[in-house]
């Protein structure tokens, strides 16, 4: 299976600041990579697909990049509504596996 | 509007079984291929099950081989995920969610239900 990790664990930021998470496959993935936000008790959103395409009605402060087992997530101009936890998902094989996620929390 | 919701969930004694369903309204149903995500209590995202729009693909997280078996109805639009010799460490919040992707790109979940509790405790 591929094994998916995230870094930082969690994270505190300013309004505005840039932000990046980075997200890591145990082997090739080649673009097959995808972005969630799930915000506290609430359900998993799309932001990106194929590591770096914009999920329909998502702000376009956020942006993916990357290809092959390194990738990132950047929030540009980080909002309060952007508290919230960011998982990367692979689908490179038939069992989909998530990162551990990565906890953003506004200071 | 896209739509779903999954009912079924509830308390459960280890080795018992659970029977959750997903309505899904609002697009093209037999279209589309449909997954089960599961989050336990405080903890990440687990993919669980997906079946493909005809039924002639399934696959399976390895924990639940052998014991979750995922299917789905196109005329009622609906997805289900039989769930038995549950174990505690099925405890979770399950999530039905549409997929998008192909054979030459990734495979994403698009929408996804509120999700049903699922407790397996003695």
């Amino acid at each position: 299976d591929i094994q998916m990790t995230q870094s930082p664990s969690s994270l505190s930021a300013f309004v505005g600041d840039r932000v990046t998470i980075t997200c890591r496959a145990s082997q090739n993935i080649f673009n097959f990579l995808n972005w969630y936000q799930q915000r506290p008790g609430k359900v998993p959103n799309l932001l990106i697909y194929a590591a770096s395409s914009l999920q329909s009605g998502v702000p376009s402060r956020f942006s993916g990049s990357g290809s092959g087992t390194d990738f990132t997530l950047t929030i540009s101009s980080l909002q309060p509504e952007d508290f919230a936890t960011y998982y990367c998902q692979q689908s490179y094989t038939s069992l989909y596996t998530f990162g551990p996620g990565t906890k953003v929390e506004i200071k | 509007e896209v739509q779903l919701v999954e009912s079924g969930g509830g308390l459960v004694q280890p080795g018992g079984s659970l029977r959750l369903s997903c309505a899904a309204s609002g697009f093209t149903f037999n279209s589309y291929r449909m997954a089960w995500v599961r989050q336990g209590p405080g903890k990440g995202l687990e993919w669980v099950a997906i079946i493909k729009q005809d039924e002639s693909q399934r696959h399976y997280v390895d924990s639940v081989k052998g014991r979750f078996t995922i299917s789905r109805d196109n005329a009622k639009n609906s997805v289900f995920l039989q769930m038995n010799s549950l174990r505690d460490e099925d405890t979770a919040v399950y999530y039905c969610a549409r997929t998008l992707g192909g054979a030459a790109t990734t495979d994403y979940f698009d929408y996804w239900g509120q999700g049903t509790l699922v407790t397996v405790s003695s």
